[in-house]
């Protein structure tokens, strides 16, 4: 039972590149969520999803899309990356009695 | 809306100490009330829960009651050790306008000093 992963661990993009982060878990939760950390902010939310084929925005989902084509995987794609999204991203998973399991996190720089 | 308020940080103690971290909160309805830890490099983990009004919460030594009078779930520890230093995050669970909720704190560091 590996709970929640994330790919990549680190990544380094240039201004305007795009890229995917993949979020997996294994607990079968229905709901799952995308999380950006920076310093002084806490956690705000970019987008969630309640099932399998749902995606909704949260606080701050400008410049992100997501997918969530299976129920295990949600994905977080930056089309066109801008030094503002350099941050830690968080993807978690949910039980009903909202209880969420976070995964390692995702270092991105853009440069 | 739901909000959850964190004492602001760093908090700074001796081993051994007592650790108060204070949390408030504004909600509709009966939320869940949780801690989360996030130590360095990783992401949050559950620290403890609690589902409704007076339920304490505890693990690891660590504890947190809901008081619903008022708003609060403050995180304790009696004694706290080096290896406790990390960022805490109070968070609440609701129903906020027919849609399952989870709002979090803005976090609380806490650094323990031999």
């Amino acid at each position: 039972n590996a709970g929640v992963t994330q790919t990549p661990k680190f990544r380094v993009l240039k201004t305007g590149q795009s890229m995917t982060l993949l979020c997996a878990q294994d607990m079968n939760h229905e709901y799952m969520y995308w999380y950006r950390q920076d310093p002084g902010m806490g956690l705000r939310l970019i987008h969630y999803s309640v099932g399998e084929g749902t995606t909704a925005k949260g606080e701050v989902p400008d410049g992100y899309n997501v997918s969530r084509l299976k129920k295990q995987n949600f994905l977080l794609g930056l089309e066109s990356a801008a030094p503002s999204q350099t941050s830690v991203y968080f993807c978690a998973s949910r039980t009903t009695y909202y209880e969420q399991y976070f995964g390692p996190g995702t270092r991105l720089t853009v440069t | 809306g739901n909000s959850v308020t964190q004492m602001e940080g760093p908090v700074t103690l001796s081993e051994e100490a007592f650790l108060t971290i204070n949390c408030t909160y504004t909600a509709t309805g009966y939320p869940s009330l949780f801690w989360y830890v996030q130590y360095p490099g990783e992401g949050l983990q559950l620290l403890l829960k609690a589902t409704k009004a007076d339920d304490k919460g505890s693990n690891k030594g660590f504890e947190a009651t809901y008081r619903k009078e008022t708003t609060s779930f403050h995180l304790e520890k009696g004694s706290v050790q080096v290896s406790d230093s990390a960022v805490y995050f109070c968070a609440l669970g609701s129903n906020s306008g027919g849609y399952q909720k989870v709002t979090f704190g803005t976090g609380t560091k806490l650094q323990v000093i031999p």
